[in-house]
This record gives structure tokens, C-alpha cells and sequence, in this order.
């Protein structure tokens, strides 16, 4: 089983609608969870951290769910501007947490 | 601040060349880390340092070595250069495991 693993898609979508990520882990000691975004041909870029709790920021949720290893981002009233890769990121636990660990992204295409 | 700067941002190699790619940044961070890109493959850690004197191998360190004599400076040296090195490559820093990395805009390497 991968480490992190991630629906490739694409996703493609219009504009305005509300799209859901999902992502699983295999480490159960994972300590840290982020969700990246990468543009084409540019470098990641952090979106949003994930917590337990779950969490929000304007048109982005998170959701965590550590008893099955789950994780969740959904974009609500998508631009086009969203279009990106998505990626899901783990922070393994113990003495390997000092990196991160990639899933390989799931391609969002928003249309007009 | 600059954040994290990557140089150069293109290069081409001959087959058996060495070269350094240059990390630096200026967000005081501890962590920093090398990550290569390929199609299909998601992001690959390469090597990873939790602070000046201190770094360790990733996923997929051969061929590639590292060193940590600053806090601002991580560079990646390629020892001989391969085809099979073709890729992207990115330097991230961030404070902590409990925040994501930081990335810099990447080094593109032609290995011919």
C-alpha cells in the first residue's frame, strides 16, 4: 500500500460547483496533514493545514479523520482560477517526521 | 524576505558531469529538505536536514549528496550526472514538523 494515495482524476468541472478531494494514508503514527496546491510547471504551494477538528478557509474545507485514515478537501463555488493539482501531504511520525511525504495529485479542471 | 531561492532555474548536463544546486533561505528555518519531480511519480524526497551539521537520506538519495554548514544553505551536489537524473528539483524549508515546507520555484536539470 502507498504511502499516500490520491485519485489522479482529472476532475473537471464548472464553474461554480463543489468538488471533493479525498485522500488516504497508510501510516497511522502521521502526526501532520496539509493540503498543497501546484500550477503547472510551478512549485507546490501550501493551501491549507488539516486538522482534527476540521477547518476552513473561505471557499476550502478540511476534514481529518484519523481512526480511517482519511483525508478530505472540498472546494465549494469553484473559479476557474482552481484549476490545479491538488496535493495531499503527510508528516510521518517519529523520527521520519521531519519530512514530508507527497501523494501524486489529483488534477482539478474548472470551466466556464 | 525571499523565502526560498533555488539557482540556477535551468540547466543541461553532459552524461558524468558534476554539478551543485544552490538552496537558500532566509525565513531562519531549520528543516529544509531536496525533493526531485517526475511525471507520474508525485514529489521523492531526495535528503533532508533538521539543522546546520545535520542530514540525513530520503527516499531516494543515490547520486546525490548533501551538506548543512548553515542554517541559510543546503546545497544538492549531483556527483555524475545521468539521464536518469533528468527531473525537476525543489529545496523546501519550514520552523518545525508541525508546519508545511516552503518551496522554492524549482531547478529544471537536462542530464544528456
Amino acid at each position: 500500500r502507498k504511502e499516500v494515495e490520491q485519485d489522479p482524476g482529472p476532475f473537471n468541472v464548472p464553474e461554480g460547483a463543489t468538488v471533493a478531494f479525498n485522500c488516504t494514508y497508510s501510516n497511522s503514527a502521521s502526526q501532520s496533514f496539509f493540503w498543497y496546491r501546484q500550477d503547472c510547471r510551478k512549485e507546490p504551494k501550501l493551501l491549507m493545514s488539516v486538522y482534527s477538528s476540521g477547518n476552513e478557509d473561505g471557499r476550502f474545507t478540511a476534514q481529518l479523520n484519523r481512526a480511517s485514515q482519511y483525508i478530505s478537501l472540498l472546494i465549494r463555488d469553484s473559479k476557474l482560477s482552481d484549476s490545479a493539482t491538488y496535493l495531499c501531504v503527510v508528516t510521518p511520525g517519529g523520527e521520519a517526521g521531519t519530512a514530508l511525504i507527497f501523494g501524486k495529485g489529483t488534477t482539478l479542471s474548472v470551466s466556464s | 524576505n525571499a523565502g526560498v531561492t533555488q539557482t540556477p532555474k535551468f540547466q543541461v548536463l553532459k552524461t558524468g558531469q558534476s554539478m551543485t544546486l544552490q538552496c537558500a533561505q532566509d525565513m531562519n528555518h531549520e528543516y529544509m529538505s531536496w525533493y526531485r519531480q517526475d511525471p507520474g511519480m508525485g514529489l521523492r524526497l531526495i535528503h533532508y536536514s533538521v539543522g546546520a551539521g545535520i542530514t540525513d537520506q530520503g527516499e531516494v538519495p543515490n547520486g546525490y549528496n548533501v551538506s548543512r554548514s548553515t542554517t541559510e544553505d543546503f546545497p544538492l551536489r549531483l556527483l555524475s550526472a545521468a539521464p536518469s537524473q533528468t527531473s525537476v528539483y525543489f529545496c523546501a524549508s519550514r520552523v518545525d514538523r508541525s508546519y508545511g515546507y516552503t518551496f522554492g520555484s524549482g531547478t529544471r536539470l537536462t542530464v544528456v
